[in-house]
């Protein structure tokens, strides 16, 4: 497997609260991307970087918000943790228009 | 926004029986990926197709590109119950956003 890391990899969290979910990479790939993962609605993507500091909105980005201030790092935060946002997260990376290579997942429960 | 469909959604078969899940896109694709994820897994890839009408093999899996590079599918033959998980079509675009369809749920019974 490539070498992508998810952390937390289980959260439970309070209505509200602010969280903060890490994507660690050590294959160098130059595009990062977060996806949320819901029953009936497959793989979306919430937001994608193309470089350090370079990021852009997917389809459900309202709520998210990421920062990658370096090649290997790319954190998705969830500003007020609501409980529509119950849900596994995953990371992926890919180098150009390549495979995609994907994390572990975290599964985020607010209550 | 590009918008990726795939049916369908789930999909029983007898072991031995033949699968298939289609994928179209709303906009023409530079390319599509597809991905399997096994039950509690992450998704893997399986195999990404450039071409128009470009058409793979891998075993017992089959993947076609449209002509017009907007649908794709992937066949299985003679499915075995290693087989079972989503799988899931991915449509690549310009900027290097991938686009996931929700995915077609394979059981297989023994």
């Amino acid at each position: 497997d490539a070498g992508i890391t998810q952390s937390p990899r289980h959260k439970v969290t309070e209505t509200g609260t602010p969280v903060t979910l890490r994507c660690h990479q050590t294959e160098n790939h130059r595009y990062m991307y977060w996806y949320r993962q819901d029953p009936g609605h497959g793989l979306r993507l919430i937001h994608y970087s193309y470089g350090v500091k370079d990021t852009d909105k997917g389809e459900v980005s309202d709520g998210y918000s990421v920062s990658r201030s370096k090649t290997e790092d790319f954190l998705l935060t969830l500003e007020s943790a609501t409980s529509s946002q119950t849900s596994v997260y995953f990371c992926a990376t890919s180098q150009g228009s390549a495979e995609a290579f994907f994390g572990q997942g975290t599964r985020l429960t607010v209550v | 926004g590009q918008q990726v469909m795939q049916i369908p959604q789930y999909q029983h078969v007898q072991e031995g029986e033949d699968f298939t899940t289609y994928c179209n896109s709303s906009t023409t694709l530079s390319n599509i990926q597809w991905y399997k994820q096994r039950p509690g897994g992450h998704p893997v890839f399986l195999i990404q197709l450039v071409k128009s009408g470009e058409v793979k093999k891998q075993k017992r899996l089959t993947f076609q590109f449209g002509e017009a590079k907007k649908n794709s599918s992937l066949h299985i033959t003679a499915t075995q119950t290693t087989d079972v998980g989503t799988y899931f079509c991915a449509g690549g675009g310009s900027n290097y956003k991938l686009t996931f369809g929700k995915g077609t749920l394979l059981t297989v019974n023994p």
